[in-house]
C-alpha cells in the first residue's frame, strides 16, 4: 500500500521560506504514470492546489502561487519537496502531499499524506 | 481562469438519495473528480473520471455529468457519509487544478 508522509517545520516566520518534504513508501516515485502534488487547506476553509511535479521534473504550478513556489523531486530518496517563499499569515494551513493520477482530461489524487499544519507567525 | 461552484451545505435523510453538484465552464472539457473529507482527516478520493470509484469506495457513490455541471450521487446515504465533499477539475488552460469550495453534507 502506497504511503505518503509530510515533514517539516510547524512554525515559520513571516517573510521566510516554508519547506516541506513528502516521503513516499510502498511504491516508487519514479513512475511515468504519476505526478506528485501538494494541496493546502487553511483551518476551516477549502482545499487549494499548489502544484504537481513528475519524477522527470515536469511541473504545473497554481498561477496564483507560481512566483513563490518551487517543487522538486529526489528520486534517490523517493521523496518530493515544496518550498514557498515570502510567507505571510495567509499561508497558514494544513499542507497535504498526494499522488496525482494526471491524464489529459482529469486529475485524481488517489493517495494522500496525513497532512501537516504550518503556522506562519513570529 | 475558471471557477467551480458548489452549494455550501446539503442535507439528506438517512437512507435517501442525495445529489451534490459542481458547476463550471471547464467541466464541458474536463472531468470532475470528487473527494470526501471528514473532520480532522485527509481527503479521500471517491469518484474520478466522471464515474469511476477507487477500490474500497462503496457502490452507493456514483458520478454523472451534463454540460457544465458534474454531480456526485449518494444512493442510500449512511451516517458515515456525513462529511465535506470537494470537486476538482482543470481550469480553462487545461494545465492547472481548481477546486470547488466544498459542500458540507449532513445526514439527518
Amino acid at each position: 500500500q502506497l504511503q505518503l508522509q509530510e515533514s517539516g517545520p510547524g512554525l515559520v516566520n513571516p517573510s521566510e521560506t516554508l519547506s516541506l518534504t513528502c516521503a513516499v513508501s510502498g511504491g516508487s516515485i519514479s513512475s511515468s504514470t504519476f505526478y506528485w502534488g501538494w494541496i493546502r487547506q487553511p483551518p476551516g476553509k477549502g482545499l487549494e492546489w499548489i502544484g504537481s511535479i513528475s519524477y522527470s521534473g515536469t511541473i504545473y504550478y497554481n498561477p496564483s502561487l507560481k512566483s513563490r513556489v518551487t517543487l522538486s523531486v529526489d528520486t534517490s530518496k523517493n521523496q518530493f519537496s515544496l518550498e514557498l517563499s515570502s510567507v505571510t499569515a495567509a499561508d497558514t494551513a494544513f499542507y497535504y502531499c498526494a499522488r496525482d493520477v494526471r491524464t489529459l482530461t482529469y486529475d485524481a489524487f488517489d493517495f494522500w499524506g496525513q497532512g501537516t499544519m504550518v503556522t506562519v507567525s513570529s | 481562469s475558471s471557477e467551480l461552484t458548489q452549494d455550501p451545505a446539503v442535507s439528506v435523510a438517512l437512507g435517501q438519495t442525495v445529489r451534490i453538484t459542481c458547476q463550471g465552464d471547464s467541466l464541458r472539457s474536463y472531468y470532475a473528480t470528487w473527494c470526501q473529507q471528514k473532520p480532522g482527516q485527509a481527503p479521500v478520493l471517491v469518484i474520478y473520471a466522471k464515474n469511476n470509484r477507487p477500490s474500497g469506495i462503496p457502490d452507493r457513490f456514483s458520478g454523472s455529468s451534463s454540460g457544465n455541471t458534474a454531480s456526485l450521487i449518494i444512493t442510500g446515504a449512511q451516517a458515515e457519509d456525513e462529511a465535506d465533499y470537494y470537486c476538482h477539475s482543470r481550469d480553462s488552460s487545461g494545465n492547472h487544478v481548481i477546486f470547488g469550495g466544498g459542500t458540507k453534507l449532513t445526514v439527518l
